[in-house]
């Protein structure tokens, strides 16, 4: 299985609204990151959790609020956000053992995010 | 922090012709270098990588070469099909989280 999960594929919110996106894998990967991508444009990155802890926050704003509930698991809060957040949000893994090289980066399909 | 240049920006092939995305990067401690193709609607796809220890490495008709002392390196795609229209990435990366990514090059194959 070398796939990394994500749901759902669209959301559309509006500016009071909270939402969480989720996202899963299973090939056992210990590094988890949240990217953010508009449109014509590479990923950027938001967060990173490695072994289960934050240990990137790419100064994002408070209303994106990351979560590793465990080494399969990410979600990412989303709360009283404005219309340009709409993007494409993108969820990676990699397997965080190799600490010489970098690494293989897997990336889910990504939630297409619409904020009215 | 590393800069990664990639040109060029558009391109167009007929169908059964060559192409090739060319990458640049700033930081000598770089040391691995993948390439990532996005279909519409899609996320990025990891399609080949290379690792600073080697110059060359193929797979079918995608190859990737890469000169460390001139800190560049380059995808090719040989006899192109219309299914390869795609965006393209490069990206750099060392020990650690960063990636490093490419402005990404529009391919158009022409049936």
């Amino acid at each position: 299985d070398t796939e990394v999960t994500q749901t759902p594929k669209h959301l559309v919110m509006g500016m009071t609204n909270k939402k969480s996106l989720k996202c899963e894998q299973h090939m056992g990967h210990r590094a988890m990151y949240w990217y953010k991508q508009k449109a014509k444009k590479p990923p950027e990155l938001m967060f990173v959790y490695s072994y289960e802890k934050l240990s990137i926050n790419e100064s994002v704003p408070s209303r994106f609020s990351p979560e590793c509930p465990n080494s399969s698991l990410l979600n990412l809060h989303l709360h009283a956000l404005q219309p340009e957040d709409s993007a494409l949000y993108l969820c990676a893994s990699s397997q965080e053992t190799n600490r010489d090289w970098g690494e293989k980066l897997f990336f889910g399909s990504g939630t297409q995010l619409s904020v009215l | 922090g590393e800069n990664v240049e990639q040109h060029p920006s558009t391109l167009s092939v007929q169908e059964g012709d060559s192409a090739v995305i060319k990458c640049t990067y700033s930081d000598s401690a770089s040391n691995y270098f993948p390439w990532y193709k996005q279909e519409l609607g899609k996320g990025p796809q990891l399609i080949i990588d290379i690792r600073s220890n080697v110059g060359e490495k193929k797979d079918q008709r995608i190859a990737v070469t890469l000169n460390k002392t001139a800190k560049h390196f380059s995808l090719h795609i040989t006899e192109t099909q219309p299914e390869d229209s795609a965006v393209y990435f490069c990206a750099a990366s060392r020990s650690g989280n960063q990636f490093y990514f490419g402005t990404g090059t529009s391919l158009t194959v022409i049936p």
